[in-house]
């Protein structure tokens, strides 16, 4: 079961390089979503995908671009590196919450990249 | 905008003994989800419990609870008999619910985290 998978697991990129991180997932989950960490401040949303074809910005977007051009890959794009973009990265995907009042949902998590701007 | 705290960046406990993790949240929603999620050292990010906010009863997951206090805004997380892989650091989040199919409700809010340490 392969889940959510994120590559690379660790990156050190100068300052002004540009990278992609990539994620897949094999749940056939609508929604993805890629957040980042950082101390003290928990996980905070940089961009999301409802489905094929369409993204939005979330909390923390600048800096960043993203794509979902199938169901199962949303790769995020980092224009010019900066030091502030230093963080640990994790790629999520899920089901849409029910409209009913019942049945559950859950993001589930790739391992994360640890990304350090130089 | 929905807001998460967690006033406790740092806590420790005894193996086996129980402790309690807090965690308040601010929102405006009437129908919402509120997760636990642990991450150990391995930095994966695990699901521990989890509680619909239309539902009275405390949600458990074997050795671990929360305490649920819908009007006070209050979601804490109580983890009997600690062990040793309990360590981690533990994330409170809220999801809204929403009604629109094409709104993305699966934005998960995060708190800051409490680093849960256990030992022997």
């Amino acid at each position: 079961n392969a889940g959510v998978t994120q590559t690379p697991k660790f990156q050190v990129l100068k300052t002004g390089q540009s990278m992609t991180l990539q994620c897949a997932q094999d749940m056939n989950h609508e929604y993805m979503s890629w957040y980042r960490q950082d101390p003290g401040m928990g996980l905070r949303l940089i961009h999301y995908s409802v489905g094929a074809g369409i993204t939005d910005q979330g909390e923390v977007p600048n800096g960043y671009n993203v794509s979902r051009s199938t169901t199962e890959d949303f790769p995020l794009r980092l224009l010019s590196a900066a030091p502030s973009q230093t963080s640990v990265y994790f790629c999520a995907s899920s089901q849409p919450i029910p409209l009913n009042r019942t049945g559950n949902t859950e993001a589930f998590f790739g391992q994360g990249t640890r990304l350090t701007v130089v | 905008a929905q807001t998460v705290t967690q006033s406790q960046p740092e806590m420790s406990v005894q193996e086996a003994e129980t402790v309690t993790l807090s965690c308040t949240y601010d929102t405006s929603e009437n129908n919402y989800y509120l997760f636990w999620y642990k991450q150990p050292p391995s930095r994966q990010m695990i699901l521990v419990i989890r509680q619909e906010a239309y539902k009275q009863q405390n949600a458990t997951e074997n050795r671990f609870s929360v305490n649920f206090q819908k009007a006070a805004k209050s979601f804490s997380l109580k983890i009997s008999d600690s062990q040793l892989g309990d360590t981690a650091m533990y994330f409170c989040a809220f999801m809204k619910h929403v009604l629109s199919r094409w709104e993305y409700g699966n934005k998960l809010v995060f708190g800051a985290g409490t680093i849960l340490r256990v030992k022997s």
